[in-house]
């Protein structure tokens, strides 16, 4: 069974420019999450949605948003790029949007901004 | 605030037993995860803890110590495919679930 897929693998932008990266999660899993990482940090928890509702927002400002559709794939779009938004983004999906059940990451979609 | 505490760097040798530690502050607690972190990959699974006590899967084991928010990752007969970055993660109560990860600690294993 695939993974958690996710798109484009790389990206480069220049300040001011948009973005939207995609997320396919594993079949079946309804819960998608989304994560900022920047080199030697641990993940910053961004979005999540179950069933197409946002369940949650991390402290992230209005220039990022994020979608899921009804086949649960989600994308997470940033507005107005800066400097600083150069990082690993994760996507994670899980069964469910609360529970026991861990998530399983994609690899990753890493964003350089010029 | 949330606040999840690891050593940010540990070398062992191979074949050597090693214990990662992870203290957290965190209003509400509902679990704590450890992931695995190859560089420029994905965080993968390692364990899940929500009861005090060890649980073990093969060379590697878990403890929680709820009273003292307190976990621990040992790593036994380590080979050089375990140095990786591992991640602690705290899920808290109160709806959301959403784990909140520390900055991670890089092992490096050296014959």
């Amino acid at each position: 069974d695939a993974g958690v897929t996710q798109s484009p693998t790389h990206l480069i932008k220049t300040r001011g420019q948009h973005v939207t990266l995609r997320c396919s999660p594993i079949s079946g899993h309804k819960s998608v999450s989304w994560y900022q990482q920047v080199l030697g940090q641990g993940p910053q928890f961004i979005f999540q949605y179950y069933e197409k509702e946002e369940r949650g927002r991390g402290n992230f400002p209005d220039r990022f948003s994020a979608r899921q559709f009804p086949n649960y794939s989600s994308e997470l779009n940033v507005n107005a790029l800066l400097l600083g938004d150069s990082a690993l983004y994760l996507c994670a999906s899980s069964l469910q949007g609360q529970g026991q059940q861990p998530q399983h990451f994609g690899d990753g979609t890493r964003l350089s901004i010029l | 605030g949330q606040n999840i505490d690891q050593p940010t760097e540990m070398t062992a040798t191979e074949g050597a037993i090693v214990q990662i530690n992870c203290t957290y502050q965190t209003s509400g607690f509902n679990g704590l995860f450890w992931y695995q972190q190859h560089a420029g990959e994905a965080p993968t699974f390692l364990s899940y803890n929500v009861l005090d006590g060890l649980e073990e899967k093969g060379r590697f084991s878990s403890f929680l110590s709820r009273s003292k928010g307190y976990s621990y990752l040992l790593l036994k007969e380590l080979q050089m495919k375990d140095s990786a970055s591992y991640l602690c993660a705290v899920r808290l109560s109160g709806g959301s679930y959403i784990p909140t990860f520390g900055r991670g600690t890089s092992l490096i294993v050296h014959p």
